[in-house]
C-alpha cells in the first residue's frame, strides 16, 4: 500500500536557523511527489512538484529536492511568516494524491 | 486565492441529519477531488471525479456519497451524520488526471452536535 512519512512531527526555529523537512514515500509507479503549505483553517497552497529523483525546484526560502525514496523541503534563513504546516503527498498510479499527516513548523522572531 | 470555490464555509447540524457540500472546480479543470480533515489527522482521501465520472475511492464511508455534474461542479453529500463527521472538508480540482497539481479551495467546515 501507498505510505507517506513525514518528519519531524513538528519543529520550532529560531529566525533565520536553517534546516530541512523529510518526506519518504513508499508508492508503486510515482508520477509525481507534491509540497504544500497550510495556514490553520485554510485550504493546503501548492509549492512544489518534483516529477523525478534528481529535480530540484526553489521558491524564496524554499528549496525541494527528490530522491527515488524521499524528498527533502530545506528552509533557508526561514522567518516567522514561514510558519505553518508542510505537507507533502504522491500521486501515483491509480490517480488519487496521498497526504503525509506534514511537519508543523514554527519560526521563533 | 486557487480559484476553487466551496459553500458553505461553515455549517452545524445535528447528529443523524444530512448536508451536502458543493464544490466549483477552477475554470477549464476536469477533475474534483474531496478530501477531509480532522483536528487529529491529516487530510483524508475521499473520491475523486474526472468529467463526471468516478475515477478513484479512498476512504470514504458508505454513508458519504458525492457526485460530479454536466458543469464540473461537485457535490459531497453525508448523511446519517455523527458527531466524528465533524471535520474541514476540501475539495481540489486540476486541469486532467496524471501528475497534475491540484489545487484546494478554502474548505467546508462541519460541525456534528
Amino acid at each position: 500500500e501507498d505510505q507517506v512519512t513525514q518528519s519531524p512531527e513538528a519543529l520550532r526555529l529560531q529566525e533565520g536557523e536553517s534546516s530541512s523537512l523529510n518526506c519518504s514515500y513508499t508508492v508503486s509507479g510515482l508520477r509525481g511527489l507534491f509540497w504544500y503549505r497550510q495556514d490553520p483553517g485554510k485550504g493546503p497552497e501548492f509549492l512544489f512538484t518534483l516529477y523525478s529523483a534528481g529535480e530540484e525546484k526553489e521558491k524564496e526560502r524554499l528549496k525541494a529536492t527528490l530522491t527515488k525514496k524521499e524528498s527533502f523541503l530545506h528552509i533557508t534563513a526561514p522567518k516567522p511568516e514561514d510558519s505553518a504546516t508542510y505537507l507533502c503527498a504522491v500521486q501515483a498510479g491509480n490517480n488519487d494524491m496521498r497526504f503525509g499527516a506534514g511537519t508543523r513548523l514554527t519560526v521563533k522572531p | 486565492d486557487s480559484g476553487v470555490t466551496q459553500t458553505p464555509k461553515h455549517l452545524i447540524t445535528a447528529t443523524g441529519q444530512r448536508v451536502t457540500l458543493r464544490c466549483s472546480p477552477r475554470s477549464g479543470d476536469l477533475s474534483v477531488y474531496w478530501y477531509q480533515q480532522s483536528l487529529d489527522q491529516g487530510l483524508q482521501f475521499l473520491i475523486q471525479y474526472y468529467n463526471g465520472e468516478e475515477r478513484a475511492k479512498g476512504n470514504i464511508l458508505e454513508r458519504f456519497s458525492a457526485q460530479q455534474f454536466p458543469d464540473l461542479h461537485s457535490e459531497l453529500n453525508l448523511s446519517s451524520l455523527e458527531l466524528g463527521d465533524s471535520a474541514l472538508y476540501f475539495c481540489a480540482s486540476s486541469p486532467r488526471e496524471g501528475s497534475y497539481t491540484i489545487y484546494f479551495g478554502e474548505g467546508s467546515w462541519l460541525t456534528v452536535v
